[in-house]
């Protein structure tokens, strides 16, 4: 069974400050890697999506790496703003079913 | 373009109550998933479709929970009775189901609280 974990659970940080959210799972076949972003009392929004084949992807301040062999991937959030303010959860992929980590939460602090 | 759409978004029923969740997915999404979310978890998965067809519903609690999904569009989960355990945020999601490295698109979910 995939077991995926995120330390910490928690994170605060200056505003401006960098972000860097860590995810690791234990069975490397996967088909891919999201991470998503939960505001409170809200649904889960799609940020990024990693391909086995690939090892990063990046949108605007969003850069998420893929280490499939050591079972890491990691979420970097530029020049935090208050706004990116919410729970962060990575998911691994087998096939159609997704694992999904408990989340790191983020505060960013004004 | 609409998102996936859940209802309600608040339920409060006494424990042995029977309660239902509907969710309407994204226009031409073929895939359709109900996931439970416990406070301070991740979602797990209840059950998924592929239009009509229920093709995994392994982890969903059979003896209470049903769900349907008719004519492939509108998905209706139901708990029946209701227990104290079964208080947690349901989510439905969806996808085009053109592959399996398809963004998933959650709806806004349902908060249940059995008292």
């Amino acid at each position: 069974k995939q077991e995926v974990t995120q330390i910490p659970a928690a994170l605060s940080v200056p505003e401006g400050e960098n972000l860097v959210l860590n995810c690791s799972f234990t069975d490397s076949a996967i088909y891919n890697l999201q991470w998503f972003r939960q505001d409170p009392g809200k649904g889960l929004t799609s940020l990024l999506l990693i391909q086995s084949s690939q090892r990063e992807q990046t949108s605007g301040r969003l850069n998420a790496s893929l280490d499939k062999s050591s079972g890491r991937s990691t979420l970097y959030i530029a020049a935090s703003q208050p706004g990116d303010s919410a729970t962060y959860l990575c998911a691994v992929s087998d096939d159609y079913k997704l694992s999904f980590g408990a989340g790191t939460t983020v505060t960013v602090r004004a | 373009e609409a998102g996936v759409v859940q209802s309600p978004r608040y339920k409060i029923i006494e424990k042995k109550q029977p309660v239902a969740f509907w969710c309407n997915p994204i226009s031409g999404h073929n895939t359709l998933y109900w996931y439970r979310q416990n406070l301070g978890q991740g979602p797990e998965l209840l059950i998924r479709y592929e239009n009509e067809e229920a093709v995994d519903d392994s982890q969903l609690p059979k003896d209470r929970f049903s769900a349907e999904r008719l004519k492939g569009v509108d998905s209706t989960l139901k708990i029946q009775p209701a227990e104290l355990g079964d208080s947690a945020v349901y989510l439905c999601a969806s996808t085009s189901g053109q592959g399996s490295n398809e963004k998933l698109f959650f709806g806004s979910g349902t908060q249940l609280s059995v008292l």
